[in-house]
C-alpha cells in the first residue's frame, strides 16, 4: 500500500544535540511538508519542497534544516539552534502538479522530546 | 494566506447528525475548502474538499455557502471513532506549493 513512513516513532535527544528526522513516501508525490505541533495546538508549517532539489521556510524555519535530493525523501534535521524542539513532527506529502485541488497524505509522526 | 474561524469544541450524540462550522470571509476566489480531520497522536487525515459547490464522499458532506465567505462539514451519523479535532483549512493556489495553514481546529467529542 501507498502512504508515508515516518521514524522513529519517538525519539529523546541531549540538549545540545542535532537529530534527523526521517519521511519517506511511495506516493510519488512531487511535493512534501514538514509540520510541528506542540500541545493543544493546531500544526505550523517548518519546510516544504515542491520537487527534488529545492525546498523553501515555512512560518517557523529558525532552528532546523532539510534535503530533498530524492523524490521519496525529505529528512529534517533539528539542529541546536532550535531553542524549544520538544514537540510532535509530522511529514506530509501532495501532487500539487496535478491540481490545487489534491488532498494531503500525513505520516504517523514522531514525538521528539529533549532530556 | 487567508484564515478560518471554527468553535474551538462541540458536542454530539452517536448516531446523530453533526454540523461543523467555518467562517473564511477573506477568502479568494481560487481558494479551495479542505476539511482533515486528526485523532490523537495521529497525523491528520484528508475528509473532504471543495471549491463552489457542495460535495459528498464516504466519510462526510461539505456545504459551501454562496458567497463562499463559510462552509459547513456535516457528519451525517456520528460514531465514537468520529471524535476528533476537525480542521477547516483553505488551500492558496499559486507559487506558494499549495501549502495547507492549519488554525486551532474544532474538537469534536461524541456521547455514547
Amino acid at each position: 500500500d501507498g502512504g508515508i513512513t515516518q521514524s522513529p516513532k519517538y525519539l529523546f535527544r541531549k540538549e545540545g544535540q542535532n537529530v534527523t528526522l526521517s519521511c519517506e513516501q511511495n506516493l510519488n508525490h512531487d511535493a512534501m511538508y514538514w509540520y510541528r505541533q506542540d500541545p493543544g495546538q493546531g500544526l505550523r508549517l517548518i519546510y516544504y519542497s515542491q520537487i527534488v532539489n529545492d525546498f523553501q521556510k515555512g512560518d517557523i524555519a529558525e532552528g532546523y534544516s532539510v534535503s530533498r535530493e530524492k523524490k521519496e525523501s525529505f529528512p529534517l534535521t533539528v539542529t541546536s539552534a532550535q531553542k524549544n524542539p520538544t514537540a510532535f513532527y509530522l511529514c506530509a506529502s501532495s501532487n500539487p502538479g496535478t491540481g490545487f485541488n489534491y488532498g494531503y497524505t500525513f505520516g504517523s509522526g514522531t514525538r521528539l522530546t529533549v532530556v | 494566506d487567508a484564515k478560518t474561524t471554527q468553535p474551538n469544541s462541540m458536542e454530539s450524540n452517536e448516531e446523530e447528525p453533526v454540523h461543523l462550522p467555518c467562517n473564511h470571509s477573506t477568502i479568494s476566489g481560487t481558494d479551495y475548502i479542505h476539511w482533515y480531520r486528526q485523532l490523537p497522536s495521529q497525523g491528520p487525515e484528508y475528509v473532504i474538499h471543495g471549491l463552489t459547490s457542495n460535495v459528498n464522499n464516504r466519510m462526510a458532506s461539505l456545504a459551501i455557502a454562496e458567497d463562499r465567505k463559510s462552509s459547513t462539514l456535516i457528519l451525517h451519523r456520528a460514531t465514537l471513532r468520529d471524535a476528533a479535532v476537525y480542521y477547516c483549512i483553505l488551500r492558496a493556489v499559486g507559487n506558494q506549493g499549495g501549502k495547507l495553514i492549519f488554525g486551532q481546529g474544532t474538537e469534536l467529542s461524541v456521547k455514547p
